[in-house]
């Protein structure tokens, strides 16, 4: 069946450090993929999204590529800020079926 | 224009009892799902209703229950708690049935089941 991995946290770095966490996906045909961000007491919310092999999806800095070949959809940033702190989802769906999800990853920043 | 909202938002229950969480999606969107989020399983589908009708369920028991009503909102039952019932429930609405992951989170609703 359809699943997502992700790299498990927390992830800690300091403010103004590169970012990546990996996500890759198990899927039959061509799914759409994407990262969803919780913060604090919140909601998840669409942080960026690629509907076919090569897109990349980019928003706030973040950018993730849909890469076919490796079945992987990595998150990155290249200056984090102590505002990223949060949990970040990567997930995967398919036409007008459910959406998957990882099992998250932690992102702490520090000043 | 108002998002997601999930009612209540913290409640505490013990084993046995059962309990009814509100959702009222964004207005215009016709599908709400919902999922179960815990530290060790992380974000669990539930089921997902269109127009009224479950679309899609996951592998939940039978206790868990849901359903929507004319005007889009949502309410799902869990009945003969649980203690590994305790989680956060979030519902999620979207505009259209085919769009898949284009979903938009409340708040949640904290259920701790003593």
């Amino acid at each position: 069946g359809n699943s997502v991995t992700q790299m498990e946290g927390p992830v800690t770095l300091s403010e103004e450090a590169f970012l990546t966490i990996n996500c890759t996906y198990t899927a039959t045909g061509y799914p759409s993929l994407f990262w969803y961000v919780q913060y604090p007491g919140e909601g998840l919310q669409l942080l960026l999204k690629a509907t076919k092999a090569d897109d990349k999806g980019s928003n706030k800095g973040f950018e993730a590529t849909y890469r076919k070949e490796t079945t992987s959809f990595h998150l990155e940033k290249g200056s984090v800020q102590v505002s990223d702190s949060a949990v970040y989802f990567c997930a995967l769906g398919r036409d007008t079926d459910k959406l998957i999800f990882g099992t998250g990853t932690r992102l702490q920043v520090f000043p | 224009k108002a998002g997601v909202t999930q009612t209540p938002r913290y409640l505490i229950k013990t084993r046995g009892q059962q309990v009814t969480l509100s959702c009222s999606p964004i207005s215009g969107h016709r599908s709400v799902s919902w999922y179960q989020q815990t530290p060790g399983q992380g974000l669990q589908f539930l089921f997902e209703y269109f127009s009224e009708t479950q679309r899609n369920k996951g592998n939940f028991p039978g206790r868990f229950s849901g359903r929507q009503f004319s005007n889009s909102r949502s309410e799902m039952n869990v009945s003969t708690l649980e203690l590994g019932d305790s989680a956060l429930y979030l519902c999620a609405s979207s505009l259209l049935q085919a769009i898949a992951g284009e979903l938009f989170f409340g708040e949640g609703s904290r259920l701790t089941v003593l």
